[in-house]
């Protein structure tokens, strides 16, 4: 069965530096990939999502992730954090052959100033 | 723009009773689902319904049943409630299970004393 693995369970950064959030899954024929974000009381939003073509994907905010399947990960990177990407991240895979959706534990990204 | 209405916003049972927490869409979405979230275990579903008139078990179904009234509106029922079920849960809807991005309410927080 398919799994999804965020190693890091908090990650604390300063404000104006870069930030990888990492994603592992296990390996499949075909994946369909997501992030989501859930900023506190509210539900998760799509932030960025990999279907098929360029590798890279990124979102309106500045975020980005790449797929790679011959490492089967999808991290979530940006350049530049600010105070406002404090939030909880869940990367999410969908097995192309199941198309059950399966997410990780999430990962709180805390932005200090 | 609704997208996802769940309600109640919170609810606290003591063992043994029974409730249902509705959800509705207004975006037309052929699949529905249910997820409860806890600390460090992410988001694991409990139902979903791929279209109007079906519904399956996702990865925690015990002690849960749900209804696809019609398209709009997906509940979850709890016949009787324990401790273990406390949490928090997300309804969500998608225009095809699998590959489209899942859209999200707002959740409810039910404890059960």
């Amino acid at each position: 069965a398919q799994s999804v693995t965020q190693l890091d369970s908090q990650v604390p950064v300063f404000e104006e530096a870069p930030v990888e959030l990492r994603c592992n899954y296990s390996s499949s024929v075909s994946v369909y990939l997501f992030w989501y974000v859930q900023y506190p009381n509210q539900g998760l939003q799509l932030l960025l999502k990999y279907l098929s073509g360029s590798t890279l994907v990124e979102s309106i905010n500045g975020f980005e992730a790449e797929f790679n399947k011959s490492q089967t990960s999808f991290h979530l990177r940006k350049p530049s954090v600010h105070i406002s990407d404090t939030a909880e991240y869940f990367c999410a895979v969908s097995d192309g052959n199941t198309d059950k959706l399966i997410f990780g534990t999430g990962t709180r990204l805390q932005v200090f100033p | 723009n609704a997208g996802v209405t769940q309600t109640p916003k919170f609810q606290v049972l003591k063992t043994g009773q029974s409730m249902t927490l509705q959800c509705a869409q207004d975006m037309n979405h052929n699949s529905m689902y249910w997820y409860r979230q806890d600390p460090g275990m992410g988001l694991r579903l409990i139902y979903y319904s791929a279209s109007e008139g079906t519904t399956d078990k996702g990865e925690v179904p015990n002690g849960y049943n749900v209804s696809r009234l019609n398209k709009r509106e997906f509940s979850l029922r709890l016949e009787s409630a324990a401790p273990s079920q406390t949490s928090v849960y997300f309804c969500a809807s998608s225009e095809l299970q699998g590959r489209s991005p899942l859209h999200f309410g707002n959740g409810t927080r039910l404890t059960v004393t």
